[in-house]
């Protein structure tokens, strides 16, 4: 079993839709959670990220995590053609593993006008 | 913003040739560097993890002697992939931590290493 599962996809919706992403993990011991937006043969570049349990909001996105599930949602309102990509979900520890992060294997995501 | 470069972006080799690629913080020091590889419409998969001035740590099942990492400053860490084989061929991703939180980390845009 993986650490991170991350349904692929791909995800397609029409432009102005609700967007809803997704990850489960089965370490209890993760404490921050991230999302990362990967376009094509790019680097990944990081959307938001929360700390423990709760709600995230910057403009249109939305990150949350419920850690008594072990789940991670991230939400796009309007969503937009340009937010086509990948989007990732990653894990990571505090103590000595600071830094290290765990990814989940991303959701191709297309939002076509 | 925290920018990383990577150079070459794109690398075509021979089999059993060396290869080396470049991961430097244009606009920081970092403390640590990782560095990744992602399979087509796969995640990234830490390869290791690397400490200016110190040896690199490596994940488990990555062969140490195949994938040298170099960490020779605070900006600079180096990946050679030594006696390259067609499964070799990947996306090499390298990131740079400023001192601090786990999301503290910079991408480079990565390099498409293909061996022939």
């Amino acid at each position: 079993q993986k650490e991170v599962e991350q349904d692929p996809g791909p995800l397609s919706v029409p432009e102005g839709a609700i967007v809803s992403l997704n990850c489960t993990y089965s370490n209890s011991a993760f404490q921050y959670f991230m999302w990362y937006r990967q376009y094509s043969r790019k680097g990944p570049e990081l959307l938001m990220y929360t700390y423990s349990s709760g709600n995230k909001e910057d403009g249109r996105f939305t990150a949350q995590v419920d850690k008594s599930s072990k789940y991670i949602s991230l939400f796009i309102r309007d969503s937009q053609p340009s937010d086509s990509a990948t989007y990732l979900c990653a894990t990571s520890t505090g103590g000595t593993s600071y830094g290290k992060l765990t990814f989940g294997q991303g959701t191709i995501l297309t939002v076509h006008p | 913003g925290a920018v990383v470069s990577q150079h070459p972006s794109r690398v075509i080799c021979k089999s059993g040739t060396s290869v080396k690629i470049e991961c430097r913080s244009l606009d920081f020091q970092a403390t640590t560097m990782f560095w990744y590889r992602q399979f087509p419409k796969q995640s990234l998969m830490l390869m290791a993890t690397s400490n200016e001035g110190s040896k690199a740590t490596y994940e488990q099942g990555v062969e140490k002697d195949k994938f040298l990492i170099n960490h020779a400053s605070l900006t600079l860490s180096t990946l050679t992939v030594t006696s390259a084989h067609p499964e070799d061929s990947s996306f090499y991703i390298c990131s740079a931590r400023i001192r601090g939180l786990p999301y503290e980390q910079y991408f480079g845009p990565g390099t498409r290493l293909t061996v022939t």
